[in-house]
């Protein structure tokens, strides 16, 4: 049961290079998220999709890019990254509605030099 | 800003040691909270959570936490902790009509020295 999958798991990239994490669950879920984690600000919400098709902004939108693809995989795009954007990216999935537990991946580490 | 804060970033124990870990949290009415627990180089692992009812919740590992809704509070404890609690510690909130959007604090990171 592999639950949530993100790649790649650790990646260096220049300033003004793009990329795209992607994510993958197989736990049939509607809704999944991307955040992203720095040091003494746990965990920040990227974008969000509710359920296929969908897509909304989180809390630090600006630089990103995100595709539902399907039901099962969701992914973030870096257009032009920037040293801020150093940090490490979770995908995460739920059921839709509220009180579901919300499983996370294994994390993406990213460095912007 | 509304927020979920955690007071303690860094906390050292020795093994058997009592813990106890703050959250606070700024929304008005209805809220989901959650312990998550982050072990080093793993991903986010849900310790307990609440919802409604019994105000004590417990969860894995021994672990449990009390909402105290006049504080606006809702701090972990564990009686007795050991090496392998080594860990970073979230404490989220889901703010009522907020669907599913968790909302973290900043962490806290435990050392438990054997």
């Amino acid at each position: 049961n592999a639950g949530v999958t993100q790649t790649p798991k650790f990646q260096v990239l220049k300033t003004g290079q793009s990329m795209t994490l992607q994510c993958a669950q197989d736990m049939n879920h509607n809704s999944m998220y991307w955040y992203r984690q720095d040091p003494g600000m746990g965990l920040r919400l990227i974008y969000y999709s509710a359920s296929e098709g969908t897509t909304d902004k989180g809390e630090v939108p600006n630089g990103y890019n995100v595709s539902r693809l399907n039901k099962r995989e969701f992914s973030l795009r870096l257009e032009s990254a920037a040293p801020s954007q150093t940090s490490v990216y979770f995908c995460a999935s739920s059921e839709r509605a509220s009180g579901n537990t919300i499983y996370f991946g294994e994390g993406s580490w990213l460095t912007v030099v | 800003a509304q927020s979920v804060s955690q007071h303690n970033h860094h906390v050292i124990l020795s093994e058997a040691a009592s813990l106890e870990l703050g959250c606070n949290y700024s929304y008005g009415g209805t809220v989901n909270l959650f312990w998550y627990v982050q072990y080093p180089g793993q991903h986010l692992q849900l310790l307990l959570k609440y919802f409604s009812g019994d105000p004590l919740v417990k969860g894995i590992k021994g672990f449990e936490a009390e909402f105290i809704k006049s504080k606006f509070s809702f701090n972990l404890r564990k009686p007795s902790v050991q090496w392998s609690d080594t860990a970073e510690y979230f404490c989220a909130v889901i703010p009522g009509g907020a669907g599913n959007m968790l909302t973290f604090g900043g962490g806290t990171r435990l050392m438990v020295k054997p």
